[in-house]
């Protein structure tokens, strides 16, 4: 099984700040890396897939980056609207597994 | 409008056993792999099951192969879990997706969520 390790844990930001998500594997998922967007109440929502690729209506601040087993969300300035909840999701090999989540937060 | 419905959540003893729907709409739902996405309260997202577009590919997480059944049926657009011997750690909101890629699936439509909650 792949474990993803996400860090930080918590990321506190005041609006208009950078936001830099990492999400390690333990080994190489190639560029099947995937993030989502939860806030509280509601369900996730895809951001980006593999790797790069910005789903359909996600604003141009969120881009992804990296291959292998290091990857990085980047919310160039955060915005109130994205205070939540990040997870990463490998979708190289089964069995399907996520990280354990980055919250970002108001400072 | 594209969405996901899930019902059949509610309480249930341990050892009991539960049957979840997922009523497809807006879109060419046999075209489409599906999947069960669950999280336990105040936790992080687990994969529960997949089955693809003609139910020839089932995938489960280890945590419920042997009790949990994942079908669907392309007439009515829908996806089922029939999830049997339920246990205390079982207890999660039960996600719906859409799988949006070839095998092995992202997510890229969800349901709201239905809540199975396992105690006696």
């Amino acid at each position: 099984e792949i474990v993803l390790t996400q860090s930080p844990a918590i990321l506190s930001l005041s609006p208009g700040e950078r936001a830099t998500l990492s999400c390690r594997a333990s080994q190489s998922v190639s560029r099947y890396l995937v993030w989502y967007q939860q806030k509280p109440g509601q369900a996730p929502r895809l951001l980006i897939h593999d790797a790069t690729n910005r789903a359909t209506g996600i604003p141009a601040r969120f881009s992804g980056s990296g291959s292998g087993t290091d990857f990085t969300l980047t919310i160039s300035g955060v915005e109130t609207e994205d205070f939540a909840v990040y997870y990463c999701q490998q979708r190289t090999s089964w069995p399907l597994t996520f990280g354990g989540g980055t919250k970002v937060d108001i400072k | 409008e594209v969405q996901l419905v899930e019902s059949g959540g509610g309480l249930v003893k341990p050892g009991g056993s539960l049957r979840l729907s997922c009523a497809a709409s807006g879109f060419t739902f046999n075209s489409f792999g599906m999947n069960w996405v669950r999280q336990a309260p105040g936790k992080g997202l687990e994969w529960v099951s997949s089955i693809n577009s003609g139910s020839d590919y089932i995938f489960y997480a280890d945590s419920v192969k042997g009790r949990f059944t994942i079908s669907r049926d392309n007439i009515r657009n829908s996806v089922y879990l029939q999830m049997n011997s339920l246990r205390a750690e079982d207890t999660a909101v039960y996600y719906c997706a859409r799988g949006g890629s070839a095998l092995p699936y992202y997510f890229d439509l969800w349901g709201q969520g239905t809540l199975v909650t396992v105690s006696s």
